[in-house]
C-alpha cells in the first residue's frame, strides 16, 4: 500500500465548477498535511496546509480527518487556471527531519 | 529575494555515467532535501543535509550521494547511472527552526541514454 494515496486522475470540469479531490495516507503518526500545486514540467508550490479544523483560502478550502487519516481539497468556482496536477502531501512523525511524502497527483483540466 | 536555484536545467547522460546536480537554497534557509520525479508521479523523497550532513534518507542505493557545503548550498551526486534515473530532480529549501514549509527549485531534468 502507498503512504498517500489520492483519487486518480484526470478530472475535466467546465469552469465555474466545483471539483474536490482526496488522499488517504497510511502513518497514523503524520504530523503535517499540505496541498502542493504542480504546473507542467514546473516545480511544486504550496497551495495550502491542512488543518483539523479545516482551512480556506479563498475558493480552496482544505479539511483533514485525522481519525479516517483522510484529506480533501475543494475548489469552487473553477478557473481554466486552476489547470494543473495537485498534490497530497503528508510530513512523517517528529523526528523525521520534515521529509515530505507526495501522493502521485491527481490532474486537473478545466474547460472554457 | 532570491528563491531556490538548482543548475543544470537540463543534462543529457549515457549509462554507467556520473552526474552532479547543484542546489542553492533559500535565503535564510540551512536545510536542503532532495527529491526524484519520474515522469507521472509525485516527488520521492532522496534525502535531506543540514549542517553539513546527511540527516535523513529515503530508499535510495548507495549510488546516490550528496554534499552541502558551508554556504548551506548543496550537491546530488548520482554514480553508474541507470536508464532508470531518468527524471525530474528537485532541491527544497526550509529552516529547520522554523515551519514546515519546504520552497522548491525549478528542479532539473535528467535524462539517461
Amino acid at each position: 500500500r502507498k503512504e498517500v494515496e489520492q483519487d486518480p486522475g484526470p478530472f475535466n470540469v467546465p469552469e465555474g465548477a466545483t471539483v474536490a479531490f482526496n488522499c488517504t495516507y497510511s502513518n497514523s503518526a503524520s504530523q503535517s498535511f499540505f496541498w502542493y500545486r504542480q504546473d507542467c514540467r514546473k516545480e511544486p508550490k504550496l497551495l495550502m496546509s491542512v488543518y483539523s479544523s479545516g482551512n480556506e483560502d479563498g475558493r480552496f478550502t482544505a479539511q483533514l480527518n485525522r481519525a479516517s487519516q483522510y484529506i480533501s481539497l475543494l475548489i469552487r468556482d473553477s478557473k481554466l487556471s486552476d489547470s494543473a496536477t495537485y498534490l497530497c502531501v503528508v510530513r512523517g512523525p517528529s523526528g523525521s527531519a520534515r521529509q515530505l511524502t507526495f501522493g502521485s497527483g491527481t490532474q486537473l483540466t478545466v474547460l472554457p | 529575494d532570491a528563491g531556490v536555484t538548482q543548475s543544470p536545467t537540463h543534462l543529457i547522460k549515457t549509462r554507467g555515467q556520473q552526474v552532479t546536480l547543484r542546489c542553492s537554497p533559500k535565503s535564510g534557509h540551512d536545510t536542503v532535501s532532495w527529491y526524484q520525479q519520474a515522469l507521472g508521479q509525485g516527488p520521492q523523497f532522496i534525502f535531506q543535509y543540514y549542517e553539513e550532513e546527511e540527516r535523513q534518507r529515503g530508499n535510495f542505493p548507495d549510488r546516490f550521494s550528496g554534499h552541502q557545503f558551508p554556504n548551506y548550498s548543496s550537491e546530488l551526486n548520482v554514480n553508474a547511472l541507470l536508464l532508470g534515473d531518468s527524471a525530474l530532480y528537485l532541491c527544497a529549501s526550509s529552516l529547520l527552526a522554523g515551519t514546515d514549509t519546504q520552497y522548491f527549485g525549478p528542479g532539473t531534468r535528467l535524462t539517461v541514454l
